[in-house]
């Protein structure tokens, strides 16, 4: 256990339907990381925040996809209109945040998404 | 598209036996990171090895980095069967922002009892 936690930790959906994922951080992480992994690949980046501040998002995440972090705390992820492309294993991490480099993350177990 | 390719995509040993894997990249890093994970699990960070060092250790594992082959190995000796698991390797390379990491798809690690 890393301290990182995620709910729910599985979540199966119909096509169409919005599901939203939360991450709870290692609470004097500054950093909380947002990643999609699907089998036999590695973690793909989605976006990073940096306390409130949303530094870098990819072209993933944009029209269905977005993510908060509204008190620099908890995070949330959330998919509108749900494809079956969107089902992977979605995980979270966090770090200190006081470099500009990347640093060490500890991750959380991931929620697995099925869409049917 | 992935920046960090690790080599081999699957590795199969026996017990006692050293494992290494290997990470390439394209430009330049800040560092470079190993990271372990279990199937259907979160990843657990293993070394972080900043551009200036060459190599680092700990406990059984060895890293090494080469900043002017772009390429780091991760060697782990006298491997046992819970080191089952994927190894990915994470860098900064081209990234536009530093602090974003890009993570390659892994060597899948098989060790047999």
């Amino acid at each position: 256990d890393t301290g990182v936690s995620q709910d729910p930790r599985h979540k199966i959906t119909k096509r169409g339907q919005n599901v939203t994922f939360r991450c709870d951080p290692i609470s004097e992480h500054n950093r909380l990381y947002w990643y999609r992994q699907t089998l036999g690949q590695g973690p793909e980046f989605l976006t990073y925040f940096q306390n409130e501040a949303q530094l870098e998002k990819s072209r993933l995440l944009s029209d269905r996809f977005s993510a908060e972090r509204p008190k620099g705390s908890f995070s949330t992820l959330e998919i509108q209109r749900t494809e079956q492309g969107d089902s992977a294993m979605y995980l979270c991490a966090s770090s200190l945040g006081r470099t500009e480099y990347q640093e060490t993350q500890y991750f959380g177990p991931g929620t697995r998404l099925l869409v049917l | 598209s992935q920046q960090g390719e690790e080599d081999p995509q699957a590795l199969s040993i026996q017990e006692g036996e050293n494992a290494t894997m290997n990470c390439s990249y394209k430009t330049s890093i800040n560092n470079l990171q190993w990271y372990r994970q279990n199937s259907g699990r979160g990843l657990v960070h293993l070394i972080l090895i900043r551009s200036n060092e060459r190599e680092k250790h700990s406990g059984r594992l060895r890293v090494t980095l080469d900043t002017s082959k772009k390429s780091s190995s991760l060697l782990i000796t006298a491997s046992r069967a819970a080191d089952t698991a994927s190894y990915f390797c994470a860098t900064d390379a081209g990234n536009t922002n530093a602090g974003k990491s890009t993570f390659g798809d892994g060597t899948t690690l098989t060790v047999k009892p």
